[in-house]
């Protein structure tokens, strides 16, 4: 069946960048999303990418997509402490209506 | 866009007990909806999701039934609960394939 997988944890100083990376294994999305989950509450569309793309920027977001490796990556500039959140990858499957997340990583901002 | 309410926010409730947690969608019709349990610092387990009206489709076996008796209303349940149905319950929704998902904002059950 169709499996996302992520890093579970990653920690950064405050200013630099962060890179969330997620490997997919359906090959059949049109778009790959990218949520963030602040603490206590649901799930926000931070930013997606469509699939015949390869990188989608949105002011300090960068989206890198390689089909090939089924390998999606969220770029965070300039990491702030309101950056701090789970981050969780989607690849919905075009051929069914259930959409898998990956299992969310966890951003901390150090000073 | 669409918004999902979901209610409770939060919910203590003793082993043994029945639950009933009910989410409703607006700005929207026939969507696909979902219900996913997180677990304390874990991800997101697809618990159920329906395409219609009566149409449920359950991906783990577990102690939790859901049903959909309006188009834009998803109810999840059980009848006895156990410790182990404590989580985050999130509702989602979705308009098509291929677009994004709407949540609500989560109801915390823990069961004592």
């Amino acid at each position: 069946g169709e499996d996302v997988e992520q890093s579970l944890f990653l920690s950064v100083r405050e200013g630099d960048s962060s890179v969330i990376n997620c490997t997919y294994t359906d090959s059949s999305s049109t778009y790959l999303y990218w949520y963030k989950q602040e603490p206590g509450a649901g799930l926000q569309l931070l930013t997606y990418i469509f699939s015949n793309m390869d990188m989608k920027q949105d002011q300090r977001l960068t989206v890198l997509l390689n089909k090939k490796d089924k390998h999606l990556s969220l770029r965070i500039a300039d990491t702030q402490t309101g950056d701090s959140a789970i981050y969780f990858c989607a690849a919905p499957p075009g051929s069914a209506s259930k959409i898998i997340f990956g299992s969310g990583t966890r951003l901390s901002i150090r000073p | 866009s669409q918004t999902i309410h979901q209610w409770p926010a939060t919910l203590v409730q003793p082993v043994g007990s029945p639950l009933s947690l009910e989410c409703t969608v607006e700005g929207t019709s026939n969507p696909n909806l979902y219900w996913y349990r997180q677990a304390a610092g874990r991800g997101l387990q697809l618990l159920f999701y329906s395409v219609g009206i009566g149409q449920i489709s359950s991906e783990v076996p577990q102690n939790l039934s859901a049903s959909r008796p309006q188009d834009r209303q998803f109810i999840l349940s059980s009848k006895k609960l156990l410790l182990s149905d404590s989580g985050f319950y999130l509702c989602a929704s979705q308009t098509g394939m291929n677009t994004e998902a709407f949540f609500g904002q989560g109801t915390r059950l823990t069961v004592v």
